[in-house]
């Protein structure tokens, strides 16, 4: 079976910095994603990792390991429109593509 | 970026009637689109995958009798839910990918509030 984990919610103040965690046992591994969703809104891609180690895109870093089926987002200067649900998926094989997402972690940025 | 729009973004219905939701790319070809079902404050669950021009893929425990996907080209793809119940009320959300992106990564709709009462 597929089985994604995240903690289902985090809060932090404007400015901070803050990492979602993400552990996965999946059938195979093509890759790991992550998402921001706004309530109400379809999820926008933010980073893809699919070697060991730290991809850094502005404020937004991702980090994988594969050994230990383990993936975080860091995000730095938070900011109010930061506040979001954040959602790690994996690509479990090199067919159709498809991601399996996990259970999404709901992030509130407070001033 | 590469652009998916669905048509309607919110439709309510009376329990037993069918409802369609479309899914296009505006500026790419889809190779293949995915349709995925959010319950409020939970994450997104595949339901089916579709390539243009064969038969959808359904996920374990989805009715492919009751959620009728069409993929007849390759920037439309419709799902249809036929006899909806109020349990059937959920956002539905498309995406699509293409082989011409590095990661291959889905593209995401607006997504179709579906209220059924």
């Amino acid at each position: 079976g597929q089985n994604i984990d995240q903690p289902t919610e985090m809060t932090a103040t404007e400015g901070a910095i803050v990492q979602i965690n993400c552990t996965y046992q999946t059938s195979g591994f093509n890759g790991l994603f992550w998402y921001q969703q706004h309530a109400g809104e379809a999820p926008t891609f933010l980073s893809y990792n699919v070697l060991d180690g730290l991809e850094e895109k502005g404020r937004f870093s991702s980090f994988l390991s594969r050994s230990k089926g383990y993936s975080y987002l860091l995000l730095k200067e938070l900011q109010m429109k930061d506040s979001a649900s954040y959602l790690c998926a994996v690509r479990p094989n090199t067919g159709f593509q498809k991601l399996v997402f996990g259970t999404g972690t709901r992030l509130l940025v407070s001033p | 970026g590469a652009v998916v729009s669905q048509h309607p973004s919110w439709v309510i219905c009376k329990s037993g009637t069918s409802v369609k939701i479309e899914c296009r790319s505006l500026d790419f070809q889809a190779t293949t689109m995915f349709w995925y079902r959010q319950f409020p404050k939970q994450s997104l669950m595949l339901m089916a995958t579709s390539n243009e021009g064969s038969k959808a893929t359904y996920e374990q425990g989805v009715e492919k009798d009751k959620f009728l996907i069409n993929h007849a080209s390759l920037t439309l793809s419709t799902l249809t839910v036929t006899s909806a119940h109020p349990e059937d009320s959920s956002f539905y959300i498309c995406s699509a990918t293409t082989s011409g992106v590095s990661y291959n990564e889905q593209f995401f709709g607006p997504g179709t509030r579906l209220t059924v009462l």
